[in-house]
């Protein structure tokens, strides 16, 4: 497998811009976690999805911030408008439920830059 | 307060020597712990589990103290290789049986030659 994919792997956008950022998680895998990670506040789950269907959005940080997941193999998260503060490394994870010790496998993630 | 507390270091350690890390964790429903390692400018991944026997891999002890909520991780032999940021995970689970993963900002080890 190729493991999770995430495109861009870097992205420099203007302040005020949308950015959609895009994940596809490992085939068969049921769980899809969205992070940001910064120096000041480590790695922050966003939101995650269980079988396609958002089940935890609290850690989204505004509405600014939107993630859908419309099948098994694509996710997106979508910055509108975006802003210097969102400069950040987002990370895509997928597990499945059914392995143990529900081993979280990341994406290379997506260097964002709002200047 | 965070769910995971973690020196950050940095830790800067001669190649053999012994070096140890601990974390501390807040939620003592927290039913799972793990150590993840992450590169320069690369993703976390798994290093190891960390059970209440404590473990062992190769160079690596992981330990769990749940009356303490202390968890710490034992690198013996220190290889230039090792350096990376570790970070410790606990998780908790949710009523879709999702687990959450809660990590702490990590602790940067340097191997120096």
């Amino acid at each position: 497998d190729a493991g999770v994919i995430q495109s861009p792997r870097h992205e420099v956008t203007e302040m005020g811009q949308e950015v959609t950022l895009r994940c596809k998680p490992i085939s068969g895998h049921d769980y899809l976690f969205w992070y940001r990670q910064t120096m000041m506040r480590g790695l922050e789950l966003l939101i995650y999805f269980n079988n396609n269907v958002p089940i935890d959005d609290s850690g989204m940080p505004e509405d600014r911030f939107s993630a859908k997941m419309p099948n098994a193999s694509f996710s997106t998260l979508k910055i509108q408008p975006s802003e210097p503060r969102d400069s950040a490394v987002y990370f895509c994870a997928s597990s499945f439920r059914g392995e143990g010790p529900y081993e979280q496998y990341f994406g290379p993630g997506t260097r964002l830059t709002v200047t | 307060r965070k769910e995971v507390e973690q020196d950050p270091g940095p830790f800067n350690v001669p190649e053999g020597a012994t070096v140890a890390f601990n974390c501390t964790y807040s939620n003592s429903a927290s039913q799972s712990f793990f150590w993840y390692r992450q590169d320069c400018r690369k993703e976390p991944k798994l290093l190891m589990s960390v059970y209440s026997s404590g473990n062992e891999d190769g160079r690596f002890t992981a330990q769990l103290n749940r009356a303490s909520q202390y968890i710490s991780l034992l690198i013996r032999d220190s290889k230039l290789s090792d350096s990376a940021t570790y970070l410790c995970v606990v998780t908790l689970t949710d009523q879709t049986g999702a687990n959450n993963l809660f990590f702490g900002t990590g602790t940067r080890l340097t191997v120096i030659p």
